[in-house]
């Protein structure tokens, strides 16, 4: 049974170019989340979406950032016109829902991204 | 504001001890509980989690302790192994939240050989 599955694992980009990061969550997960982590740092989260809806994105700045889940294919997170202050790992995490409380969310390895 | 915090930033100790790490969390309508272990350039690993009906609960060579009391965690690992050498995360679900996680900084583990 595949995890979580990320790419790229690590992303190279200058300071306003476009960076898009994918995840594909584990078989029978319909919920995604994304976090950040900052370097000696824990994670802090972003945005929660399930197929074709965004739940809740309060830690997402509210510029630049954008997340999305459609019906196929993975959950793409995009930073428009990046700055070094964007370099970070971003995890993608997934759960089922069983609606009996808080599901645990299994991690994907991350993006590493750079912005020179 | 709320957060979830660490007593020890770093512990270290020798091939076949128990290890203890400590964690703090402030929001009392917290009621899940998660420890991640995280090794060097990889995504968290779940290791244990707890809700807070419970006051313990044991998994393979962990064990991992709730005192709502005085709103502290821990995780407890036997045997320590050079493998289980890693940084460990407690993570509560913010406020009673059932899917937004909020963690702690992190405690590195060293296992000495």
């Amino acid at each position: 049974n595949a995890g979580v599955m990320q790419n790229p694992r690590h992303l190279v980009r200058r300071r306003g170019q476009e960076a898009r990061l994918r995840c594909s969550p584990m078989k029978g997960h319909s919920h995604v989340y994304w976090y950040r982590q900052l370097p000696e740092e824990g994670l802090k989260f972003m945005v929660y979406l399930q197929k074709e809806n965004i739940i809740d994105e309060s830690g997402m700045p509210k510029e630049r950032f954008s997340a999305e889940f459609p019906k196929e294919g993975p959950s793409i997170l995009r930073i428009q016109q990046v700055v070094r202050g964007d370099s970070a790992a971003y995890f993608c995490a997934s759960s089922p829902r069983t609606g009996t409380g808080t599901d645990t969310q299994y991690f994907g390895p991350g993006t590493r991204l750079t912005v020179l | 504001g709320e957060s979830v915090g660490l007593h020890l930033p770093t512990l270290s100790v020798q091939e076949g001890d128990n290890s203890i790490i400590n964690c703090a969390y402030s929001n009392s309508a917290s009621d899940y509980f998660i420890w991640y272990k995280q090794e060097s350039g990889k995504g968290p690993q779940f290791i244990i989690d707890i809700r807070s009906n419970m006051d313990k609960r044991q998994g393979q060579r962990v064990t991992v302790l709730l005192n709502k009391t005085v709103k502290h965690l821990s995780l407890q690992i036997a045997a320590t192994q050079p493998g289980d050498s890693a940084v460990y995360f407690c993570a509560e679900n913010s406020g009673g939240s059932n899917y937004k996680l909020t963690f702690g900084k992190g405690t590195l583990l060293t296992v000495n050989p």
